[in-house]
């Protein structure tokens, strides 16, 4: 089946400190999607990316599509206490359903 | 108003009873799906109904069995539940087929813990 990967598994950084995860899939991509999940909540829609290289951003959080659509990126800047969560990509072959990726957590150190 | 709802929120049970979890969206979405995550946070999907018809069958154990009475609820029976079966279980809901590229709106999960 479709695997869809991100590293790193955890993260700890101090506030004010920037943060990256990065999504990669064996397969390409039709389109990607990121969600947002805090301690004891539940996933969250942050985001949909669709076209080569397309970067979108939201505030401090920026999201990148890779060239070849076959891996994906969540910077977020200067990282604040509310940023804590596990953040999921999910990527989607045409025509097919998404598949999540293994996720990063995120702890922010006060 | 709760867009996707799920009960019970939590479900605490012995190895080999049987038990289920409903979910209802009133967000008028086509697709339904049920999620297991593990305590590693992995998110796995196990099934997905599109207007009451399976259309995504994971490999799960089938001792475990959807039933969608309608497009707007998709409920999931367990058999003779195991202590890998302890997870959080969450519902999830999307517009369109399930190969469409809408967003997918979660209930809250409901935690299953198996003595």
């Amino acid at each position: 089946g479709q695997q869809v990967m991100q590293i790193p598994q955890y993260q700890h950084v101090q506030e004010g400190e920037d943060f990256t995860t990065y999504c990669n899939s064996s397969t390409t991509l039709s389109n990607i999607q990121w969600y947002k999940q805090r301690p004891g909540g539940h996933p969250v829609f942050l985001i949909q990316l669709v076209k080569s290289g397309e970067v979108k951003k939201q505030k401090r959080l920026t999201f990148q599509f890779g060239e070849a659509k076959k891996n994906s990126s969540l910077h977020i800047t200067a990282t604040q206490t509310t940023d804590v969560g596990t953040y999921f990509c999910a990527g989607q072959r045409a025509g097919n359903q998404f598949y999540f990726g293994t996720g990063t957590s995120l702890t922010v150190i006060p | 108003d709760t867009a996707v709802s799920q009960t019970p929120k939590y479900l605490v049970t012995q190895m080999g009873n049987d038990k289920s979890i409903k979910c209802e969206q009133n967000l008028g979405h086509d697709t339904m799906y049920w999620y297991k995550q593990d305590s590693k946070k992995f998110l796995k999907i196990m099934f997905s109904y599109n207007n009451k018809e399976l259309i995504i069958n994971e490999t799960v154990p089938n001792r475990f069995s959807p039933k969608s009475p309608d497009k707007a609820h998709l409920n999931l029976h367990i058999n003779s539940l195991e202590l890998g079966d302890s997870a959080v279980y969450f519902c999830a809901s999307s517009q369109g087929w399930g190969g469409s590229n809408q967003p997918q709106h979660f209930g809250d999960g409901t935690r299953l813990s198996i003595l």
